[in-house]
Parts: C-alpha cells; sequence; structure tokens
C-alpha cells in the first residue's frame, strides 16, 4: 500500500518570507497528486492537482504554486508568505489513476502559522 | 457547481449513543462518488467508504452503517453504540464523473465535529 510523507509537520514563519512544503510518497507509480489547505473552522479546499512529472493544475488564484519534479515528489512553494496562507495543508493521493473519482489517500499534514 | 453540506457542525454524545451524521449534496452529473472521511486530533484524514451513485445500497460496516438516498441526495454515516475513540471531525466529500475527464479533487463539506463523552 502507499504511503505519504509531508515535511515539515509543524512550520511557523513570518508574514512575508517564503514557504516550501514537501509531500513524497512510496507504494505507487504515477500517482495523481494534490494539495489541499485546511484554514480553521472550514473544509478543505483543493489548490493544486497533478496527473505527471510537470503537469500542474490550480484550481483557486493565490499566491502559491506547485512543482513536480519527481513522480512521487509534490512541493507547495510561495515567494511571499500572507496571513491568510495560515492553515493545515494536506497532500492526497490517488494511485496509478486519471480519474478523480478514485480514492484519495492523504498524508498526514503540515500545520502553518504566519505571523 | 458541486455542493456539500453537513449542516451538524458539532455533535456530543455519550459514549454507547447511536448517532447519525448528516450530509446533502448537489451534483448536476449523473455518475458520482460519495466519500466520508475520518479526521481524529493528529489531523490526518482517513478514508471510510466510498460509493458511487449507481449503487444505493446502504453499507454496514462493524459499527459503522451508511445510509444513501439518491432521491433526497443524502448519504448519512451512523455510528451505533459509539465510543470514545469515535471522538474525531468527519467529512463528507463528493466526486463526479465530468464529461470533459480530468483529475479534478474532492469536493468536501465542512465536517461534523463529534464528540463522544465518556
Amino acid at each position: 500500500s502507499q504511503t505519504i510523507h509531508q515535511w515539515p509537520a509543524t512550520l511557523v514563519q513570518p508574514v512575508g518570507s517564503p514557504l516550501s512544503l514537501e509531500c513524497t510518497v512510496e507504494g505507487t507509480s504515477n500517482p495523481n497528486l494534490y494539495w489541499y489547505r485546511q484554514a480553521a473552522g472550514r473544509g478543505l479546499q483543493l489548490l493544486f492537482y497533478s496527473v505527471g512529472i510537470g503537469q500542474i493544475s490550480s484550481e483557486v488564484p493565490q499566491n502559491l504554486s506547485a512543482s513536480r519534479p519527481q513522480d512521487r515528489q509534490f512541493i507547495l512553494s510561495s515567494k511571499k508568505l500572507l496571513l491568510s496562507d495560515s492553515g493545515f495543508y494536506l497532500c492526497a493521493l490517488t494511485p496509478d489513476s486519471k480519474h478523480s473519482t478514485d480514492t484519495q489517500y492523504f498524508g498526514p499534514g503540515t500545520r502553518l502559522t504566519v505571523l | 457547481a458541486q455542493k456539500v453540506t453537513q449542516a451538524q457542525t458539532e455533535i456530543s454524545v455519550v459514549e454507547k449513543e447511536d448517532v447519525t451524521l448528516d450530509c446533502v449534496y448537489e451534483t448536476r452529473d449523473t455518475t458520482y462518488y460519495l466519500f466520508w472521511y475520518k479526521q481524529p486530533p493528529s489531523g490526518e484524514l482517513v478514508f471510510l467508504i466510498r460509493r458511487n451513485s449507481f449503487d444505493e445500497q446502504n453499507e454496514i460496516s462493524g459499527r459503522y452503517s451508511w445510509n444513501f438516498q439518491k432521491s433526497t441526495s443524502s448519504f448519512n454515516f451512523t455510528i451505533t453504540a459509539s465510543q470514545v475513540v469515535d471522538s474525531a471531525v468527519y467529512f463528507c466529500a463528493l466526486s463526479a464523473l465530468y464529461s470533459g475527464g480530468g483529475a479534478d479533487g474532492l469536493t468536501f463539506g465542512k465536517g461534523t465535529h463529534l464528540i463522544i463523552q465518556p
């Protein structure tokens, strides 16, 4: 079965600083990968998804970006963090699938606080 | 557009009581899938069930059961004989097979915080 690693687990950053969150997966090849954000008191919002290396789709306009340099690596970045970027960031995958209706499995998440 | 509504923000029951979490969805697609996830205090989302729109049979897994009714666009989740370990936030989610295909993510409800008191 697949495993999702997210690093770091917790992060506190000042406004205006850069950001890099990493998601790596094991136990599957060619997965679809997703970045979600969960803000306090709200549900999960899809930020980006990727169907392959170098292929990124963005769901909402924002100051965040994503990259997929390797099949099993998905990175979320920002050049300058805003207070509104605070939240819980979750990486998810559908294993070896091109269908969004397949089950998505989630990583442990990164809790980001922007001060 | 898709939408998932979980009207119950928080539910608190005493251990061993049965509890039902409501989920109402909206979609114009005829083929879609519904999901339930559990988010314990640690934060990781744990997959519980996936059900397609053509299968309206209720499902039971141990103390968990799910009632899917297309007529009311609902996919409710019941925990029988609740336990303290069931305390978590539970999310209902929807994914539809768009005519254009693609790999879009899930549409989540805002979650129901379930508190099981000993």
